[in-house]
């Protein structure tokens, strides 16, 4: 059981939107920053979207992200099949111990 | 560019202890700022932060696995290690090395990644 918690699979077809949400508590997201993570087939994680709603110059504007409260949102437009992916978030709690990263259990995403 | 490499052997007996390495390439374990992390996926499962170590030798577990986790580092290799010591077959997992860095950053991030490595645990 995932300390975040996502939903197990969203889907749309091409060239739509779809947003992923990602959701836990005043020890994790409520007070700290939100990073994304995108995990192609067969490969290892990458990051997507860091400081809840920022993205490193080489992801397309397609993605975004954003925070209020506990929650957080992944949003993608424009789908493409290249987008089918497992995607994550992450950020620190503070429940148990400092600097203690927690995920999500992952969002499958099929582009129809 | 920085690029990770885990290390190891691919399967473990129960009971034995789990050893891996990630050699760091492209850029200094010692560079200032950076956290060097272990990470692992069970099949078809999300991700568990294990833990991570600076360059200095501080590390940080995860509560769920601190009692039996060892993380080191060899700044003269440019090398870290993960030894997770009594392992079952709940540890079968692939382990990820990654860097928390994110200079740039508000708050720290995942920005490099290790390709990853399966460790089965059986007999």
């Amino acid at each position: 059981q995932s300390v975040l918690t996502q939903p197990p699979s969203v889907s749309a077809a091409p060239g739509q939107k779809v947003t992923i949400s990602c959701s836990g508590s005043s020890s994790n997201i409520g007070n700290n920053y939100v990073s994304w993570y995108q995990q192609l087939p067969g490969t290892a994680p990458q990051l997507l979207i860091y400081d809840n709603n920022k993205r490193p110059s080489w992801i397309p504007d397609r993605f975004s992200g954003s925070k209020s409260g506990t929650s957080a949102t992944l949003g993608i437009t424009g789908l493409q099949t290249g987008d089918e992916a497992d995607y994550y978030c992450g950020t620190w709690d503070s429940s148990l111990s400092a600097r203690n990263w927690v995920f999500g259990g992952g969002t499958k995403l099929t582009v129809l | 560019q920085v690029q990770l490499q885990e290390s190891g052997p691919g399967l473990v007996k129960p009971s034995q202890t789990l050893s891996l390495t990630c050699t760091v390439s492209g850029g200094s374990i010692s560079s200032g700022g950076s956290y060097w992390s272990w990470i692992r996926q069970h099949p078809g499962k999300g991700l568990e932060w294990i833990g991570y170590i600076y360059h200095s030798g501080s590390t940080y577990y995860n509560p769920s696995l601190k009692s039996r986790v060892t993380i080191s580092v060899d700044t003269s290799k440019n090398q870290f290690s993960l030894k997770l010591n009594s392992v079952t077959a709940a540890d079968t997992a692939v382990y990820y090395c990654a860097r928390e860095g994110g200079e740039a950053a508000t708050f720290p991030l995942f920005d490099y990644w290790g390709q990853g490595t399966l460790v089965t645990v059986s007999s």
